[in-house]
């Protein structure tokens, strides 16, 4: 196993558009993070899950965003109607457990135009 | 919620100098984890902290946890040009594993 992956690593797209991003974590671990990373700042967190349940949600997260692991495996990121606003990089983590460290992947840049 | 404040914001060092970066938290402090990221690229993880007075190293690396001041340092000897990068740290969350992030210390490091 190589790590955390995350795909596409950059995406731009217009304002409006649907962008869904993907994130393979480290295959024996059972917790999953998305964060979101603004230039100049520390990653914000948006949701994490363990196996597949969705555990937390940030206020961060609006309608527009929504996140799944369906098999407690692979996760995604979907953000409709995508704003200018929401341009901002996007890691995922992955850990064995709450208090374990957290394995970040390379991240997706999205940029909306 | 809770808040890291990061200080410097940003250092520039000459090759082969020591320095120190700190990290307060403005609250208690559970396990401290230190980042270190390149610009445009994911975090990679250097250590973890999680009991106070405990200090651990990596390299030419060393942080160090004191609970009773909610803060963490971490301190590079004899800095290389391959210390360069963004440093971050980062609490646990008493429950869930999530983390809080400070807004990160830029590293340069002239050779």
């Amino acid at each position: 196993d190589t790590g955390v992956s995350q795909n596409p690593r950059h995406k731009i797209t217009k304002r409006g558009q649907n962008v869904t991003f993907r994130c393979d974590p480290i295959s024996e671990h059972n917790r999953l993070y998305w964060y979101r990373q603004t230039l100049g700042q520390g990653p914000e967190f948006l949701t994490y899950f363990q196996n597949e349940a969705q555990l937390e949600k940030s206020r961060l997260l609006s309608d527009r965003f929504s996140a799944e692991r369906p098999k407690g495996s692979f996760s995604t990121l979907e953000i409709q109607r995508t704003e200018q606003g929401d341009s901002a990089m996007y890691l995922c983590a992955s850990s064995l457990g709450g208090r374990t460290e957290a394995f970040f992947g390379q991240g997706t840049r999205l940029t909306v135009v | 919620s809770q808040e890291l404040e990061q200080s410097p914001q940003s250092l520039i060092v000459q090759e082969g100098k020591n320095l120190t970066i700190n990290c307060t938290s403005s609250k208690t402090l559970y396990g401290l984890y230190w980042y270190k990221q390149k610009y445009g690229e994911g975090l990679i993880f250097l250590m973890m902290l999680q009991k106070g007075g405990e200090e651990k190293s990596h390299e030419k690396i060393t942080a160090k946890l004191d609970e009773k001041k909610q803060q963490s340092s971490l301190h590079i000897t004899a800095s290389q040009p391959s210390h360069a990068g963004i440093y971050l740290c980062g609490a646990v969350n008493t429950n869930a594993g999530k983390s809080t992030f400070g807004d990160g210390t830029t590293l340069t490091v002239k050779p």
